[in-house]
């Protein structure tokens, strides 16, 4: 399968600091996603990119596809305690069974 | 509307034995996934569906079989289980598989084999 490379591993923050995680491959992809997962749940769409170059945001969070279609990352700004959780980025070519993840961040928040 | 649901949340199998795992959703969508997550490996993917009647194999189906015998539902099979099979499985749907194509994840199935 592909490999997804996602740095750093783990981050450890203070409440209202800015945060930033990145996602390279060694593959093109026509789709970058980004997904959280809460304790005990399934991992939950965050942002999807669909075009190199694409800046799109969704309230605090911001993320980019990089030109290369190889990278892409994510920002999160002024975090709060329920930021809280893992972040994968996910690389998607075409057809079904081509969705692939990276190894995904973990965020903790310190109030 | 529940979304994906996956039954059941926990199971603890000793080595060779067997089990299902039962995966439903209620979106009416046509694509379904399973996935196996381990520490440090994010999620792979075990087998998918296209449709109803349809399955087939993606990154690491060895171990495990699957059947989409009604459009909402879709199995995942355990014939003879083994350590190595310890893991969390996620099962996730979508409308469809490329572009707009979110997939929505049920919220998993923790496995441990003995």
């Amino acid at each position: 399968g592909q490999q997804l490379n996602q740095s750093p591993q783990s981050m450890f923050i203070q409440e209202g600091e800015d945060v930033s995680m990145n996602c390279t491959s060694s593959s093109i992809f026509n789709t970058w996603l980004w997904y959280k997962q809460d304790p005990g749940e399934g991992p939950v769409l965050l942002i999807a990119l669909y075009k190199a170059g694409e800046l799109t945001s969704n309230g605090r969070l911001t993320a980019q596809f990089g030109i290369t279609r190889k990278d892409s990352f994510l920002n999160i700004s002024a975090s709060i305690p329920s930021d809280v959780g893992i972040y994968f980025c996910a690389g998607q070519g075409t057809g079904a069974n081509n969705l692939f993840f990276g190894t995904g961040t973990r965020l903790t928040v310190i109030p | 509307n529940a979304g994906v649901t996956q039954t059941p949340k926990f199971r603890v199998l000793k080595t060779g034995q067997s089990m299902t795992l039962l995966c439903a959703q209620d979106m009416n969508h046509e694509y379904m996934y399973w996935y196996r997550q381990d520490p440090g490996m994010g999620l792979r993917l075990i087998h998918y569906s296209v449709g109803e009647g349809t399955t087939a194999k993606g990154e690491v189906p060895d171990g495990y079989n699957v059947s989409r015998l009604k459009k909402q539902n879709f199995l995942l099979g355990l014939e003879s289980a083994a350590p190595s099979q310890t893991s969390v499985y996620f099962c996730a749907s979508s409308y469809r598989a490329l572009r707009g194509g979110e997939q929505f994840f049920g919220p998993g199935t923790r496995l441990t084999v003995l």
